[in-house]
């Protein structure tokens, strides 16, 4: 399958910093790209859709101006947490996707965000 | 949007012997369900799946079953081993292309 790495891997930082996690498709021009958060031992949930060129897709109850995505390239978005509280701490996980008849999405390595 | 529900959340079963995972979903135009195991602090892994035009689909020890009528599909695992002890999560796709996560089954397989 295609190759999706994060950056970081982890990263802790002070309540009230913002913090850009990059998702990149390495192999595969991937159309869409979705962001996950993942608090422990819960399912992953759907955040945003993030289309190449396009704003955003927020999910029901996602602040948009709180997580800023920003998709320049089929190969690369990033996800910007603004002003990170305690209770953003949470695996962030992004997926890229192709479209069309080829349903799979490849998962990046995702981010574990501690927010002091 | 779409609602899956997944049961049971916990599961343990003797080594040899079968596990079965059930999801239902609540988007009847949702057409791509995939199974996945993640284990912990790793990313989801798709173990298999199965689109809407097919009822059932077998990969070795693992089957996936579909019923679109009743809107809801099955995970099967046969012969389990301690290396399949992990956490899997089932999906929908809509037709919007996301993808929505049932909440989870914790399975342990006891040697």
């Amino acid at each position: 399958g295609a190759v999706v790495s994060q950056h970081p891997s982890r990263v802790i930082c002070k309540s009230g910093t913002s913090v850009k996690i990059e998702c990149r498709s390495l192999d595969f021009q991937a159309t869409t790209m979705f962001w996950y958060r993942q608090f422990p031992k819960q399912s992953l949930m759907l955040m945003a859709t993030s289309n190449e060129g396009s704003k955003a897709t927020y999910e029901q109850g996602v602040e948009k101006d709180k997580f800023l995505i920003n998709h320049a390239s089929l190969t690369l978005s990033t996800l910007t947490v603004t002003s990170a509280h305690p209770e953003d701490s949470s695996f962030y996980i992004c997926s890229a996707y192709g479209g069309g008849s080829y349903n799979e999405q490849f998962f990046g390595p995702g981010t574990r965000l501690t927010v002091l | 949007g779409e609602n899956v529900e997944q049961h049971p959340s916990t599961l343990s079963v003797q080594e040899g012997d079968s596990a079965v995972i059930k999801c239902t979903y609540s988007d009847s135009a949702s057409n791509y369900f995939p199974w996945y195991k993640q284990e912990l602090g790793k990313r989801p892994q798709l173990i298999i799946d199965i689109r809407s035009n097919v009822g059932e689909k077998k990969d070795q020890r693992i089957a996936v079953t579909l019923n679109k009528t009743a809107k809801h599909f099955s995970l099967h695992i046969t012969e389990t081993q301690p290396e399949d002890s992990a956490v899997y999560f089932c999906a929908a796709q809509n037709t919007g292309n996301q993808f929505y996560f049932g909440t989870g089954t914790s399975l342990t397989v006891i040697p």
